[in-house]
């Protein structure tokens, strides 16, 4: 069974460029979360979906930052534009929401914005 | 605000002796604890949890103690095992609501 699967694995762009990080879900999971690590802040929540709505987006740093769900196993966070701040590693996680709520990591996208 | 606070940035054990992770927390609604290891280029994978009506789980070589009244969680591996050398993390959720809070994570270096 695939786990959670992330695109780009690495990412690197100027500043001020669109960035689009992509995520699929574990099939069956009806909640995502958007994370992101840094040395500073260590391993925040962005936002997370649960059946495809928007739940809590109280991470999203600003405007610049968006995520959407479309359908059940897609998932996208666009920055626009990137500044050199948002250099992170940005993971994506599912989970299934009916009982306990272990979240299942995808490999992460480190960003790189130059 | 840290809700979830690993004060030990690194821990270094030898291996086959006891390793001993820290976590405390301050949200009284925390409800569900969990630990995460995690690789360097991977995502944290989650290794056990424990629910706040006990005070200890285990599996295998790894268990899990919550203190309610101290606010406190600790992990223990025994015995250590270089594979286990990782980050740690240490999350929490109030009941009924997914959202996790994870601490800085604890770097765990086992000593050959």
């Amino acid at each position: 069974d695939a786990g959670v699967i992330q695109s780009p694995r690495h990412e690197v762009t100027e500043m001020g460029q669109e960035v689009t990080l992509r995520c699929k879900p574990i099939s069956g999971h009806n909640s995502l979360f958007w994370y992101r690590q840094t040395m500073m802040r260590g391993l925040e929540l962005l936002i997370y979906f649960n059946n495809n709505v928007p739940i809590d987006d109280s991470g999203m740093p600003e405007d610049r930052f968006s995520a959407k769900m479309p359908n059940a196993s897609f998932s996208t966070l666009k920055i626009q534009p990137s500044e050199p701040r948002d250099s992170a590693v940005y993971f994506c996680a599912s989970s299934f929401s009916g009982s306990v709520y272990e979240q299942y990591f995808g490999p992460g996208t480190r960003l790189t914005v130059t | 605000d840290q809700q979830v606070k690993q004060n030990s940035p690194s821990l270094s054990v030898q291996e086959g002796r006891i390793s001993i992770l820290n976590c405390d927390y301050t949200n009284s609604m925390f409800d569900y604890f969990l630990w995460y290891k995690k690789y360097p280029a991977e995502g944290p994978t989650f290794l056990i949890s424990i629910s706040s009506i006990k005070d200890k789980n285990e599996d295998g070589r790894f268990t899990v103690f919550l203190n309610k009244s101290a606010k406190h969680l600790s992990l223990h591996i025994v015995p250590s095992q270089p594979g286990d050398s990782a980050v740690y993390f240490c999350a929490a959720h109030p009941f009924g609501n997914e959202k996790l809070t994870f601490g800085t994570g604890t770097r765990l270096t086992i000593i050959p």
